[in-house]
Protein backbone atom coordinates (compact mmCIF):
# COMPACT_ATOMS: atom_id res chain seq x y z
CA UNK A 1 0.00 0.00 0.00
CA UNK A 2 1.56 3.23 -0.82
CA UNK A 3 1.74 5.48 1.91
CA UNK A 4 3.77 9.31 2.04
CA UNK A 5 4.32 10.99 5.57
CA UNK A 6 4.94 14.62 5.81
CA UNK A 7 6.90 15.82 8.60
CA UNK A 8 9.16 18.97 9.48
CA UNK A 9 6.65 21.58 9.29
CA UNK A 10 6.40 24.73 11.95
CA UNK A 11 6.45 28.31 12.71
CA UNK A 12 9.55 29.92 11.78
CA UNK A 13 10.19 34.21 11.61
CA UNK A 14 10.68 35.76 7.95
CA UNK A 15 14.13 35.16 6.59
CA UNK A 16 14.50 31.64 8.03
CA UNK A 17 14.94 27.63 7.36
CA UNK A 18 13.05 24.80 7.31
CA UNK A 19 13.67 21.16 6.15
CA UNK A 20 10.28 19.23 5.37
CA UNK A 21 10.55 15.50 4.86
CA UNK A 22 8.31 13.47 2.97
CA UNK A 23 9.05 9.62 3.68
CA UNK A 24 7.60 7.16 1.59
CA UNK A 25 6.54 3.72 1.85
CA UNK A 26 4.43 1.05 -0.84
CA UNK A 27 7.12 2.04 -3.71
CA UNK A 28 10.94 3.53 -4.06
CA UNK A 29 11.46 7.13 -4.13
CA UNK A 30 14.03 6.34 -6.71
CA UNK A 31 12.18 4.72 -9.42
CA UNK A 32 9.54 7.63 -9.28
CA UNK A 33 8.93 11.28 -10.05
CA UNK A 34 7.72 13.04 -6.70
CA UNK A 35 5.94 16.54 -6.72
CA UNK A 36 5.50 18.98 -4.15
CA UNK A 37 2.29 21.37 -3.77
CA UNK A 38 0.89 23.87 -1.19
CA UNK A 39 -1.69 25.09 -0.02
CA UNK A 40 -2.46 28.55 1.84
CA UNK A 41 -4.62 28.54 4.49
CA UNK A 42 -8.31 28.81 2.96
CA UNK A 43 -6.52 29.03 -0.85
CA UNK A 44 -6.69 26.22 -3.55
CA UNK A 45 -3.58 24.00 -4.61
CA UNK A 46 -0.34 25.37 -5.71
CA UNK A 47 2.34 23.37 -7.48
CA UNK A 48 5.74 24.08 -6.02
CA UNK A 49 8.33 21.44 -7.92
CA UNK A 50 8.89 18.03 -9.09
CA UNK A 51 11.51 15.98 -9.31
CA UNK A 52 11.98 13.61 -12.37
CA UNK A 53 13.37 10.05 -12.06
CA UNK A 54 16.54 10.89 -13.53
CA UNK A 55 17.06 13.75 -10.87
CA UNK A 56 15.94 17.02 -13.12
CA UNK A 57 13.85 18.87 -11.27
CA UNK A 58 11.64 22.01 -11.73
CA UNK A 59 10.09 24.61 -9.31
CA UNK A 60 7.92 27.55 -9.62
CA UNK A 61 8.85 30.91 -9.88
CA UNK A 62 8.41 32.03 -6.66
CA UNK A 63 10.48 29.42 -5.23
CA UNK A 64 13.75 29.32 -7.85
CA UNK A 65 16.86 30.29 -5.55
CA UNK A 66 15.29 29.60 -1.94
CA UNK A 67 14.15 26.19 -2.24
CA UNK A 68 15.82 22.68 -3.07
CA UNK A 69 14.35 19.08 -3.76
CA UNK A 70 16.53 16.28 -2.75
CA UNK A 71 16.12 12.91 -2.00
CA UNK A 72 17.48 10.03 0.37
CA UNK A 73 17.00 6.88 -1.82
CA UNK A 74 18.82 5.00 0.89
CA UNK A 75 15.85 6.48 3.57
CA UNK A 76 13.12 6.33 0.77
CA UNK A 77 12.39 9.78 2.28
CA UNK A 78 12.24 12.93 -0.35
CA UNK A 79 13.19 16.49 1.12
CA UNK A 80 12.23 19.89 0.44
CA UNK A 81 14.55 22.41 2.00
CA UNK A 82 13.48 26.15 2.57
CA UNK A 83 15.47 28.95 2.68
CA UNK A 84 14.94 32.39 3.32
CA UNK A 85 11.40 31.92 3.88
CA UNK A 86 8.61 35.07 3.18
CA UNK A 87 5.05 35.13 4.99
CA UNK A 88 3.90 34.29 1.47
CA UNK A 89 5.15 30.97 1.81
CA UNK A 90 3.06 30.23 4.84
CA UNK A 91 0.67 26.96 3.96
CA UNK A 92 -0.10 22.94 4.07
CA UNK A 93 2.83 21.30 2.22
CA UNK A 94 2.13 18.13 0.56
CA UNK A 95 4.20 15.65 -1.42
CA UNK A 96 2.71 13.66 -4.01
CA UNK A 97 3.67 10.68 -6.06
CA UNK A 98 5.27 10.65 -9.54
CA UNK A 99 4.42 13.78 -11.85
CA UNK A 100 0.72 13.16 -11.96
CA UNK A 101 0.28 13.41 -8.48
CA UNK A 102 -1.61 9.87 -7.99
CA UNK A 103 -1.16 9.23 -4.19
CA UNK A 104 -0.44 12.22 -1.55
CA UNK A 105 0.76 12.19 2.30
CA UNK A 106 -1.44 14.58 4.95
CA UNK A 107 0.89 17.55 4.73
CA UNK A 108 2.81 19.48 7.04
CA UNK A 109 1.93 23.31 8.28
CA UNK A 110 4.57 25.75 7.55
CA UNK A 111 3.81 29.41 9.55
CA UNK A 112 6.22 32.04 8.15
CA UNK A 113 6.00 34.76 10.75
CA UNK A 114 7.48 37.06 13.10
CA UNK B 1 2.36 29.76 -17.71
CA UNK B 2 -1.07 27.66 -18.57
CA UNK B 3 -4.40 29.06 -16.91
CA UNK B 4 -6.57 26.49 -16.28
CA UNK B 5 -10.42 28.09 -15.34
CA UNK B 6 -13.17 25.93 -13.67
CA UNK B 7 -16.78 26.84 -13.18
CA UNK B 8 -18.97 27.37 -11.88
CA UNK B 9 -16.53 27.90 -8.60
CA UNK B 10 -19.34 26.55 -6.35
CA UNK B 11 -22.39 24.23 -6.90
CA UNK B 12 -25.16 23.66 -4.98
CA UNK B 13 -26.54 20.10 -5.43
CA UNK B 14 -29.49 18.04 -4.54
CA UNK B 15 -28.36 14.17 -3.62
CA UNK B 16 -28.62 11.65 -6.59
CA UNK B 17 -28.73 14.93 -9.07
CA UNK B 18 -25.98 15.38 -11.28
CA UNK B 19 -23.26 17.88 -11.20
CA UNK B 20 -20.74 18.66 -13.94
CA UNK B 21 -17.78 20.98 -13.74
CA UNK B 22 -15.76 22.75 -16.44
CA UNK B 23 -12.16 22.80 -16.90
CA UNK B 24 -10.31 25.34 -19.66
CA UNK B 25 -6.75 25.66 -20.41
CA UNK B 26 -5.37 28.74 -21.73
CA UNK B 27 -3.31 26.48 -24.51
CA UNK B 28 -3.65 22.98 -26.04
CA UNK B 29 -2.89 20.26 -23.48
CA UNK B 30 -2.07 17.40 -26.24
CA UNK B 31 1.79 16.49 -25.10
CA UNK B 32 3.99 16.28 -27.77
CA UNK B 33 3.44 12.19 -27.20
CA UNK B 34 0.20 12.21 -27.84
CA UNK B 35 -1.30 12.23 -24.62
CA UNK B 36 -3.21 14.55 -22.97
CA UNK B 37 -2.03 15.20 -19.13
CA UNK B 38 -5.44 16.87 -17.56
CA UNK B 39 -6.31 15.31 -13.93
CA UNK B 40 -9.05 15.78 -11.29
CA UNK B 41 -8.40 16.00 -7.70
CA UNK B 42 -11.30 16.02 -4.70
CA UNK B 43 -10.66 17.34 -1.43
CA UNK B 44 -12.70 17.00 1.32
CA UNK B 45 -12.91 18.88 4.13
CA UNK B 46 -10.03 18.97 6.36
CA UNK B 47 -8.25 16.31 4.02
CA UNK B 48 -5.65 15.63 2.06
CA UNK B 49 -6.34 15.80 -2.48
CA UNK B 50 -7.17 12.68 -3.82
CA UNK B 51 -6.56 12.42 -7.09
CA UNK B 52 -10.26 10.63 -9.25
CA UNK B 53 -9.46 11.06 -12.50
CA UNK B 54 -6.07 11.05 -14.89
CA UNK B 55 -5.22 11.98 -18.26
CA UNK B 56 -8.66 13.16 -19.09
CA UNK B 57 -10.72 10.25 -18.76
CA UNK B 58 -9.37 7.55 -16.77
CA UNK B 59 -10.74 7.12 -13.40
CA UNK B 60 -8.36 6.05 -10.32
CA UNK B 61 -8.95 2.21 -8.53
CA UNK B 62 -11.44 2.49 -6.07
CA UNK B 63 -13.10 5.53 -7.73
CA UNK B 64 -16.96 5.17 -7.73
CA UNK B 65 -17.92 5.22 -11.59
CA UNK B 66 -20.66 8.25 -11.01
CA UNK B 67 -17.66 10.01 -11.81
CA UNK B 68 -16.39 10.77 -15.15
CA UNK B 69 -13.86 12.80 -16.83
CA UNK B 70 -14.11 14.12 -20.81
CA UNK B 71 -12.71 16.38 -22.76
CA UNK B 72 -9.96 17.27 -25.45
CA UNK B 73 -7.85 20.38 -25.97
CA UNK B 74 -8.65 22.88 -23.99
CA UNK B 75 -12.07 22.27 -22.82
CA UNK B 76 -12.82 19.21 -19.87
CA UNK B 77 -15.44 18.27 -18.43
CA UNK B 78 -15.85 16.24 -14.32
CA UNK B 79 -19.52 15.02 -14.37
CA UNK B 80 -20.80 13.12 -11.22
CA UNK B 81 -24.26 11.20 -12.43
CA UNK B 82 -25.70 11.14 -9.16
CA UNK B 83 -24.18 13.06 -6.27
CA UNK B 84 -24.12 11.73 -2.70
CA UNK B 85 -23.35 12.88 0.25
CA UNK B 86 -19.46 12.30 0.60
CA UNK B 87 -18.97 13.82 -2.53
CA UNK B 88 -18.91 17.35 -0.94
CA UNK B 89 -15.75 19.20 -1.35
CA UNK B 90 -13.95 20.75 -3.49
CA UNK B 91 -12.81 19.89 -6.87
CA UNK B 92 -9.81 20.83 -8.89
CA UNK B 93 -8.58 20.04 -12.80
CA UNK B 94 -4.42 20.51 -12.66
CA UNK B 95 -2.53 20.10 -16.14
CA UNK B 96 0.75 17.86 -16.08
CA UNK B 97 1.70 18.83 -19.78
CA UNK B 98 3.03 21.89 -19.52
CA UNK B 99 5.66 23.58 -16.50
CA UNK B 100 4.74 25.18 -14.36
CA UNK B 101 2.14 22.33 -13.57
CA UNK B 102 -1.01 24.52 -13.20
CA UNK B 103 -4.12 23.92 -10.98
CA UNK B 104 -8.02 25.35 -11.97
CA UNK B 105 -9.05 27.58 -8.41
CA UNK B 106 -11.06 24.53 -7.73
CA UNK B 107 -15.22 24.55 -7.40
CA UNK B 108 -16.77 23.58 -4.15
CA UNK B 109 -19.78 21.39 -4.07
CA UNK B 110 -22.03 21.62 -1.10
CA UNK B 111 -25.78 19.39 -1.01
CA UNK B 112 -28.60 21.86 -1.77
Amino acid sequence: EVHLLESGGGLVQPGGSLRLSCAVSGFTISSSAMTWVRQAPGKGLDWVSSIATPGYINYTDSVKGRFTVSRDNSKNTLYLQMNSLRPEDTAIYFCAKDMQASYWGQGTLVTVSS
Amino acid sequence: DVVMTQSPLSLAVTLGQPASISCRSSQSLVSSDGNTYLNWFQQRPGQSPRRLIYKVSNRDSGVPDRFSGSGSGTDFTLKISRVEAEDVGVFYCMQVTHWPRTFGQGTKVEIK
